[in-house]
């Protein structure tokens, strides 16, 4: 099986651009699809990217997601940061038996 | 819009057994799976399985051998048994449904239940 690796902690000032990052242990990173979670404290986790890069409905664009095979890794980027991003957020994949697989989640300072 | 409304004891003393049910309102019950997923506070979320209206499931191989699930058709209601439990069991616990497009899917989650291991 194979693990996903985020960055524990990431802060960046409103207004500005920020992108957390998640490495595939093992395995190629396109192999299976990638989602982003957001969970506000004392929520439960909301999802905010789906199939690698697809937002939805009701999701704002300020927010994208990506993959780079050469990393691989999967990125989620928040642009245009504002205060109410501040949260945890989660990195999802699944491996071959279809089993799902977290990341170790990044909480995000927005100061 | 589907909803889901958990429930279960929050307070458990070593080696007992943790059961959880979640119910689904709004929407159908059948032709989707339904997941149990974790979170020790601070820590991060783990998957626990899933199961189908029919009681296809699959479970995470580390609590392969502790867990069973359970679905409810006629009820629309699923549920979760976690066996000889331990203090490192303690968690926020989630039902969600397993929301698939044409080409992927992810999970859509309840409130959570806060479950406690202490003697």
């Amino acid at each position: 099986n194979f693990m996903l690796t985020q960055p524990h902690s990431v802060s960046e000032s409103p207004g500005k651009t920020v992108t957390i990052s998640c490495t595939r242990s093992s395995g190629s990173i396109v192999s299976n699809y990638v989602q982003w979670y957001q969970q506000r404290p004392g929520s439960a986790p909301t999802i905010v990217i789906y199939e690698d890069s697809q937002r939805p409905s009701g999701v704002p664009d300020r927010f994208s997601g990506s993959i780079d095979s050469s990393s691989n890794s999967a990125s989620l980027t928040i642009s245009g940061l504002r205060t109410e991003d501040e949260a945890d957020y989660h990195c999802q994949s699944y491996d071959s038996s279809y089993h799902w697989v977290f990341g170790g989640g990044t909480k995000l300072t927005v100061l | 819009q589907v909803q889901v409304q958990q429930w279960g004891a929050g307070l458990l003393k070593p080696s007992e057994t943790l059961s959880l049910n979640c119910a689904v309102y709004g929407g159908s019950f059948s032709g989707f799976y339904w997941s149990w997923i974790r979170q020790p506070p601070g820590k991060g979320l783990e998957w626990i399985g899933e199961i189908n209206h029919s009681g296809s499931d699959k479970f995470t191989p580390s609590l392969e051998s502790r867990v069973s699930m359970s679905a409810d058709s006629s009820n629309n209601q699923f549920s979760l048994k976690l066996t000889s439990m331990t203090a490192a069991d303690t968690a926020v616990y989630y039902c969600a449904r397993l929301y698939c497009t044409s080409s992927s899917c992810y999970h859509l989650w309840g409130h959570g239940t806060l479950v406690t291991v202490s003697s």
